[in-house]
């Protein structure tokens, strides 16, 4: 059974730093590429950034770009996010998804329940 | 600002039809494949129809996506109380090289 389990959510003063990380198991982690999305409280999904199988490739959100990095430890069947100068605007519920690709065909099919990350002072 | 393009909520009565729309641009859905995801409230996101019209195992032939042009379409028949949720679309936007959800659509069964 696939399953990915969110942490590192909290409260945050503005300009501060949070390292998210999402636990995965169930399936072989190295060979998906694994995204993080967002879902502000009452608003839609946003997605965040994506990270390729092997760590090699990643991608972000004009939002968070210069201030989030996306990286992963194949060895431990873990993905992170490092959010930093952080802004009341990325209070959020942050998912981590598993991406499924096949003959060029992507999509989220598993979704961890989110973390809860509060910028505010 | 979601580049994608839904109603902010639609509604019918138990056993009707609802269609959502999903509006994009060249860039997204009119190269790209799209999936739909549903989310009952205080519930993670869910796939519900991947690469434009396909059903994952379990769920329910109700649900159907089609595509054309630079729309699609998510349509669900013989609705039940338990369909109420909010139904994001999503596909990769090749110009943006991000992905990009639709603004998302909540249904409301009367």
């Amino acid at each position: 059974e696939v399953q990915l389990v969110e942490s590192g959510g909290g409260v945050v003063q503005p300009g501060g730093s949070l390292r998210l990380s999402c636990a995965a198991s169930g399936f072989t982690f190295d060979d998906y590429a694994m995204h993080w999305v967002r879902q502000a409280p009452g608003k839609g999904l946003e997605w965040v950034s994506l990270i390729s199988g092997d760590g090699g490739s990643t991608y972000y959100a004009d939002s968070v770009k210069g201030r989030f990095t996306i990286s992963r430890d194949n060895s431990k069947n873990s993905l992170y996010l490092q959010m930093n100068s952080l802004r009341t605007e990325d209070t959020a519920l942050y998912y981590c998804a598993k991406e499924r690709c096949t003959n060029g065909v992507c999509y989220f099919d598993y979704w961890g329940q989110g973390t809860l990350v509060t910028v505010s002072s | 600002q979601s580049v994608l393009t839904q109603p902010p909520s639609v509604s019918a009565a138990p056993g009707q039809k609802v269609t959502i729309s999903c509006s994009g641009s060249s860039s997204n859905i009119g190269n790209n494949y799209v999936s739909w995801y549903q989310q009952l409230p205080g519930t993670a996101p869910k796939l519900l129809i991947y690469d434009n019209n396909k059903r994952p195992s379990g769920i329910p032939d109700r649900f159907s996506g089609s595509k054309s042009g630079t729309s699609a379409t998510l349509g669900i028949t013989g609705l039940q109380t338990g369909d109420e949720a909010d139904y994001y679309c999503g596909t990769w936007d090749s110009s943006l090289s991000t992905y990009v959800f639709g603004t998302g659509t909540k249904v409301t069964v009367l």
